[in-house]
């Protein structure tokens, strides 16, 4: 089984919608991360989270939020979809206490109408 | 701001060639330094690590150099395979673990 698995894999919804993106670690890391993926702009950070009670915005957070439920779950939302939040989204997961390698989920592929 | 460049954008080489992919960073504080494998839709891999204190790094055909005070990176794959046509992508980090990206590199490997 995947160490970071990300669900769905792939959602078409429409602008004004709320959506969520889940993800999941079985590596037992306790940093994760969100990063969005365009075409031209390379992955973008979106929120990093290095414990269930911490959270921090990254280079792009507006329009975004997420909730840390433990420390193997961690989920971003969407409140009101936009069409140019069309993008890949990945979940990644690091060792605080490790290398700091980060290590990432298959990725979501989000289209918003 | 950190800014991170990659050269060349695509590389397109026949098989059992040597190749070396470019990577620049303009705050040479950085943490730890990162190269990337990501296939067509799918997630990113990563190759190899060097921290801030270290040269460079090696694992199989693949090697990774590290100059911080120039802002320079450098990934050497060795007897490049058609497996190993991927982008491939640098990435640097400061503090807190976060990760600046550059936009990858297009590597094709013909047969």
């Amino acid at each position: 089984d995947a160490d970071v698995t990300q669900t769905p894999r792939n959602r078409i919804t429409k602008t004004g919608k709320r959506i969520m993106l889940e993800c999941s670690q079985t590596k037992g890391h306790d940093r994760m991360y969100w990063y969005r993926q365009d075409p031209g702009l390379g992955l973008r950070l979106i929120y990093y989270s290095f414990d269930v009670k911490d959270i921090n915005k990254g280079e792009i957070s507006d329009g975004y939020s997420v909730s840390r439920q433990a420390q193997a779950k961690f989920s971003l939302s969407l409140e009101s979809a936009i069409p140019n939040q069309t993008a890949l989204y990945f979940c990644a997961t690091s060792d605080l206490g490790g290398t700091d390698t980060q290590y990432f989920g298959p990725g979501t592929r989000l289209t918003v109408l | 701001k950190q800014e991170v460049t990659q050269i060349p954008a695509a590389l397109s080489v026949p098989e059992g060639e040597n190749l070396v992919l470019n990577c620049s960073f303009t705050d040479s504080a950085i943490y730890n330094l990162q190269w990337f494998r990501q296939d067509p839709g799918k997630g990113l891999t990563s190759l190899l690590l060097i921290q801030s204190s270290q040269r460079e790094q090696t694992s199989g055909r693949l090697n990774a150099s590290l100059d911080k005070s120039s802002g320079r990176s450098t990934l050497y794959i060795a007897a490049s395979q058609p497996g190993d046509s991927a982008t491939y992508l640098c990435a640097v980090s400061r503090e807190y673990s976060t990760l600046t990206f550059g936009k990858g590199t297009m590597l094709l490997v013909s047969p």
